[in-house]
């Protein structure tokens, strides 16, 4: 069954204080991980999609990577607004489903 | 903004009576996917509509739930004899045919009292 854990579930962080989120998946037939970011009482904001292993993305102070079993989104240098959860999702290749599978999510919370 | 829209972003309703969620997609997007979420968890899929085709609905999707697209356009989804358990945020998602990547909506958050 595909599944996706995300680790940790919450990470406090100083300002500057780099640090990485984890993904871990299994999924049947990847075809494409995605990485969102949520603000509280808002819908998921796209951030990245990786499609294959080696692959990695940046923007700003993120850069997501990915290999065969897992990804992780590396946070450089943070500031308070990178505070938010941080969903992954995969999508699997079986089919034409339009189907994501989300992690539960990591809540990140940068202090000044 | 062009963004995907809901409406309502907030609904009340007492457990037993019916309510409907609607979703306007990105203009260019013919796919279109409804989710759930509930405090603490990412988001699980419900349904998705390939212009106006119904492609796929989640086991969690019970005879309860409903969802439509009648031109390919915006969706609605309408949830019958509501139960405490329904009480959510429900999250519509678009992209294009060929784009793998979905972008949500603000939400709808559902309180069945």
């Amino acid at each position: 069954e595909d599944q996706v854990t995300q680790s940790p579930e919450a990470l406090r962080l100083q300002e500057g204080e780099s640090s990485s989120l984890n993904c871990s998946y299994t999924v049947s037939g990847l075809r494409g991980l995605f990485w969102y970011r949520q603000d509280p009482g808002k819908g998921p904001e796209f951030l990245f999609t990786l499609y294959s292993a080696g692959e990695e993305k940046e923007k700003e102070r993120l850069k997501a990577t990915l290999t065969k079993k897992e990804s992780f989104l590396h946070i450089t240098a943070p500031k308070p607004e990178d505070s938010a959860t941080y969903l992954c999702a995969v999508r699997h290749g079986s089919g034409n489903t339009g189907k994501l599978i989300f992690g539960q999510g990591t809540t990140l919370q940068v202090k000044p | 903004d062009t963004g995907v829209s809901q409406d309502p972003r907030h609904k009340i309703t007492k457990r037993g009576q019916n309510v409907t969620f609607r979703c306007d997609p990105i203009s260019e997007h013919n796919r279109l996917y409804w989710y759930r979420q509930t405090l603490g968890q990412g988001p699980e899929f419900l349904t998705y509509f390939q212009n106006e085709a119904q492609l796929e609905k989640s086991r969690l999707l019970s005879d309860r739930f409903s969802a439509e697209r009648p031109k390919g356009s915006f969706s609605t989804l309408e949830i019958q004899r509501t139960e405490q358990g329904d009480s959510a945020m429900y999250l519509c998602a678009s992209s294009t045919n060929a784009g793998y990547e979905q972008y949500f909506g603000p939400g709808t958050r559902l309180t069945v009292t």
